[in-house]
């Protein structure tokens, strides 16, 4: 089982809808959950964290984390096509000093 | 803002030689860490630094070898180049602790090995 599952995609939404990127891992010693947003050729960019249970917003992006369940998700609200990119989950465990990185979602919004 | 600053944003490079990929960050961080990142792969680890002179294998150290001799200088080394080593290669940086701001990376270089 790999340390952080992602599905590969692509997801495609149309302009204005929601996206729904899920993400589950399995090291319950994860305190922490990054997303970031990768676009084709370019590096990786923090959009959101979050280490408590249940809801963190921040604009149009959602994170929702249940550790119980060990799955952490990004709702991307009134998506755009310029939110079209790959987005990674990475679990920290604060051991580790390391960031653990999912493959990514490559999300695609349709105009 | 913390910056991270790679060398070379793209290198060309012939098999057989001995190349050098830069990384300097600029916010006093104490880890450093170097990804390879190839399609359908993902971002794998190569090596890491959690303080001057200190290096940890990552997952893929194979064929690399890494330098730490100043805190915000992180050099990654290919012995030998090879063909299976053209990738786009990611430095990235963190504080100690830092669970709640993960890494900052580079711009990245693409490194193409002929």
């Amino acid at each position: 089982q790999k340390e952080v599952e992602q599905n590969s995609g692509p997801l495609s939404v149309p302009e204005g809808a929601i996206a729904s990127l899920n993400c589950t891992y399995s090291d319950r010693g994860s305190q922490s959950f990054f997303w970031y947003r990768q676009y084709s050729g370019k590096s990786p960019e923090l959009i959101m964290f979050i280490y408590s249970n249940g809801d963190k917003e921040d604009g149009r992006f959602t994170a929702q984390l249940n550790k119980a369940s060990q799955y952490v998700s990004l709702l991307i609200r009134d998506s755009q096509p310029s939110d079209s990119a790959t987005y990674l989950c990475a679990p920290w465990t604060d051991s580790s000093y390391k960031l653990i990185f999912g493959s990514g979602t490559r999300l695609l919004v349709r105009p | 803002d913390v910056k991270v600053t790679q060398s070379s944003r793209y290198l060309v490079k012939r098999t057989g030689e001995k190349v050098f990929l830069e990384c300097v960050q600029d916010m006093d961080h104490e880890n450093m860490f170097w990804y390879r990142q190839d399609p359908g792969l993902g971002l794998r680890l190569i090596y890491f630094s959690y303080d001057v002179k200190m290096k940890e294998k990552g997952d893929i150290p194979e064929g690399y070898s890494v330098s730490r001799e100043k805190k915000e200088r992180f050099s990654l080394i290919l012995e030998s180049a090879s063909t299976n080593q053209t990738s786009m290669y990611l430095c990235a940086s963190s504080s100690h602790g830092q669970g709640n701001y993960g890494y900052t990376f580079g711009s990245g270089t693409r490194l193409t090995v002929v």
